[in-house]
C-alpha cells in the first residue's frame, strides 16, 4: 500500500502560473522524496527533504514539510509548459528499509 | 554516463510465454530496483538488491517472477508464464547508497510489458 499519497490527482493551469501540489502520509518518516515522470519515461529525481528540515529550495522548486502534519507540499514558480509530466512523493518509513514507497502521483497539465 | 538502460522498451507477448526483462544499472551503483507501474496500483516496489544480493523480494506477487542479478552490471527480471494482469511499465532504478540522500534513485526508461 502507498504511504504517500499527492492530492490533487490532476492539475491544469496556464504558464506563468504557480503549481502546488501536496503529498500526504501516514507514519513518521526518516526524509521525503520528490520525483518528476514525463510521458513514456522513468522518474527523474528533484528533490529530497529530511525530516527534521522544514523548507528546500532548488531553482524554481520548493517543497515544504509538516511533520506534525504529516505532509509535504511541491511549489513550481512560474511553471513552463515544459513542466507538463506526473509528480511523485516517495516516503521511507522509521524503524523500516529506507526504501522510499512511492504514492500514485499528481498529473501537471501546463497550458502555454 | 548512459543511466539506467533497460531492454526491450516493449515487449508484447502472447499469455503463457516467458518474458524476460533486462536492466543494466549505473556503474558504480551498489542498489538496483524492480518497480512495477500501473494505472491501479501505482508504481510497487518488487525487488531490490544490494551488492547483487536479493535483499528484499516481498512485492514480487507470485512464484511465477523471478529476479536474478548475476553480477554488478546487469540484472534480469523474468515473467514465466505470464498472464494479461502482468501488463504494465517495468521499472529498473540503481542508486549509490552513500550518496541516496543527495541523488535519490536513477531510474531506467522502463520496458511496456503487454499480454495479450
Amino acid at each position: 500500500s502507498q504511504q504517500g499519497e499527492e492530492d490533487p490527482q490532476a492539475l491544469s493551469i496556464q504558464e506563468g502560473e504557480n503549481a502546488t501540489m501536496n503529498c500526504s502520509y501516514k507514519t513518521s518518516i526518516n526524509n521525503l522524496q520528490w520525483y518528476r515522470q514525463n510521458s513514456g519515461r522513468g522518474l527523474v529525481h528533484l528533490i529530497l527533504i529530511r525530516s527534521n528540515e522544514r523548507e528546500k529550495h532548488s531553482g524554481r522548486l520548493r517543497v515544504t514539510l509538516d511533520t506534525s502534519k504529516k505532509s509535504s507540499s511541491l511549489l513550481i514558480t512560474a511553471s513552463r509548459a515544459a513542466d507538463t509530466a506526473s509528480y511523485f512523493c516517495a516516503t521511507d518509513a522509521t524503524g523500516g528499509s529506507y526504501i522510499p514507497t512511492f504514492g500514485r502521483g499528481t498529473s501537471l497539465i501546463v497550458h502555454p | 554516463d548512459a543511466g539506467v538502460i533497460q531492454s526491450p522498451r516493449h515487449e508484447v507477448t502472447e499469455m503463457g510465454q516467458e518474458v524476460t526483462l533486462r536492466c543494466k544499472p549505473i556503474s558504480g551503483h551498489d542498489y538496483l530496483f524492480w518497480y512495477r507501474q500501473t494505472m491501479m496500483r501505482g508504481l510497487e516496489l518488487l525487488i531490490y538488491f544490494n551488492n547483487n544480493v536479493p535483499i528484499d523480494d516481498s512485492g514480487m506477487p507470485e512464484d511465477r517472477f523471478s529476479a536474478k542479478m548475476p553480477n554488478a552490471s546487469f540484472s534480469t527480471l523474468k515473467i514465466q508464464p505470464s498472464e494479461p494482469r502482468d501488463s504494465a511499465v517495468y521499472f529498473c532504478a540503481s542508486s549509490l547508497g552513500t550518496q541516496l540522500y543527495n541523488y535519490g534513485y536513477t531510474f531506467g526508461s522502463g520496458t511496456r510489458l503487454t499480454v495479450v
